[in-house]
């Protein structure tokens, strides 16, 4: 079945770290990149970064840069996303979601057909 | 304040027609960058509705369509049905260097 399985809710304290898996079908995970998203309660959605699961190589939206690291572990076929100095403004709904093939050079084409169901962080002070 | 500008909420009547826009700069769509939306029912995942500006994945109906021109696209939505109330977000390619896949503000469409 093609899916993407996230770990369950996090709460976590300001300043802490939090580290969301999520699995991937074979499908997914040897064919496709995986991106994270997040969703701020009754907010839009927010790019953060993608993952390929091939080379492990990665990119970062600017926001995150510095803050946030996306890592696989392939034996396994899950991908990481580790938030570090948490706030009360990364309390949101994290998603995985495939997009884009490995072999595709167009990142412009790309879109987010294969979602996560979500993992809430929440952050407290 | 996102990169992509939606109307926050539509609404109409079961059997109406109605249309969200999606508008956004030389950056993204108007640099010639395919729209893609999404529809995300209360407590769920997004959900792929449109690729390619215009294609519907397998299992879309197809009264939900989409479409391109300069620098904004569009949703339509004919036959509303109650189950269509939702929120729906568009998303682009962007090439300027804060973020490179962005979305929409989202829009919520009520069926009255």
């Amino acid at each position: 079945q093609v899916q993407l399985v996230q770990s369950g809710a996090e709460v976590k304290k300001s300043g802490a770290s939090v580290k969301v898996s999520c699995k991937a079908s074979e499908f997914i995970f040897t064919g496709f990149y995986i991106h994270w998203v997040r969703q701020a309660p009754g907010q839009g959605l927010e790019w953060m970064g993608w993952i390929n699961s091939n080379s492990g190589g990665r990119d970062y939206a600017q926001k995150f840069q510095g803050r946030v690291t996306l890592t696989r572990d392939t034996p396994i076929r899950t991908v990481y996303m580790e938030l570090t100095r948490l706030t009360s403004d990364d309390t949101a709904v994290y998603y995985c979601a495939s997009g884009g093939p490995l072999y595709s050079d167009a990142p412009n084409y790309w879109y987010f057909d294969i979602w996560g169901r979500g993992t809430l962080v929440s952050v407290s002070s | 304040q996102s990169i992509l500008t939606q109307p926050p909420s539509v609404s109409g009547a079961p059997g109406q027609r109605v249309t969200i826009s999606c508008t956004g700069s030389s950056s993204n769509i108007g640099a010639g960058y395919d729209v893609h939306w999404y529809q995300q029912l209360p407590g769920q995942a997004p959900k792929l509705l449109i690729h390619g500006n215009t294609i519907r994945p397998s299992g879309v109906p197809d009264r939900f369509s989409g479409s391109k021109s300069g620098t904004s696209a569009s949703l339509a939505i004919t036959g509303l049905q109650a189950e269509d109330e939702a929120d729906y977000y568009c998303q682009s390619y962007d090439n300027s260097l804060s973020a490179l896949w962005v979305f929409g503000g989202g829009t919520k469409l009520t069926v009255l």
